[in-house]
């Protein structure tokens, strides 16, 4: 079936840096995409969402990109601080709105 | 209150107990979830209720039995679970379906010996 994905599972980087996550999904009829960040212990925290008739987002410190040509979505974190490590999930939004699907998830760590 | 409860944080179960789950938030939001999260894996979408009403149900056994008594509260009632069943369960709720952000509770942490 289809699903979303993710390209790496694990990113280090350092803090100050910029972290760029990325997701491909595989849907083409999916119009919604929100990312997640998940701290150890929690549940997962909403970032950012974009809708399909846009290509660009751009909230606090984050931005994300949609690429629907090829099916890709990125996060990109500015300035990354230790408080950014997480569990970084995509989710697709199918059936109208009623449900998200999750991809497998990107671990960030951020070194001093 | 922008937030999203759950109670108990931790649950240990034996496989012929009966046991429920309890989520609760106060934005009012019409749309409540339940879902499953394994460790090191993505949440899994189990149920959906919109307006008190079940809307989604993601083929989940029988022994998942899931109540939503009030436009506030989501239960998730347990028996005769298996060991594999043991994860995170997450409940979330949402202005509405279509096109909106979810906002999770904590989980609880649910063990089935």
């Amino acid at each position: 079936g289809e699903s979303v994905g993710l390209h790496l599972p694990t990113l280090s980087v350092q803090e100050g840096d910029n972290s760029i996550i990325n997701c491909a999904y595989s849907n083409s009829a999916s119009d919604y995409f929100i990312w997640y960040k998940q701290e150890s212990g929690k549940g997962p925290q909403f970032i950012i969402d974009i809708r399909s008739n846009m290509d660009k987002r751009q909230g606090q410190r984050v931005t994300v990109l949609l690429n629907k040509t090829v099916k890709h979505l990125s996060l990109q974190i500015a300035a990354t601080q230790p408080g950014d490590s997480a569990v970084y999930f995509c989710a697709e939004n199918i059936n109208y709105g009623q449900n998200f699907v999750f991809g497998p998830g990107t671990r960030l760590s951020v070194l001093p | 209150d922008t937030e999203v409860t759950q109670t108990p944080k931790h649950l240990v179960m034996g496989m012929t107990n009966k046991k429920s789950l309890k989520c609760e938030q106060h934005m009012g939001h019409r749309a409540m979830y339940w879902y499953k999260q394994k460790a090191k894996k993505p949440p899994e979408l189990m149920f959906v209720y919109s307006y008190e009403k079940l809307s989604i149900n993601e083929s989940v056994p029988s022994r998942f039995s899931p109540e939503c008594p009030n436009s506030s509260l989501l239960n998730l009632h347990l028996h005769a679970l298996q060991p594999e069943d043991s994860a995170l369960y997450l409940c979330a709720s949402s202005q509405a379906l279509s096109y909106n952000e979810q906002f999770f509770g904590p989980g609880t942490r649910l063990t089935v010996l």
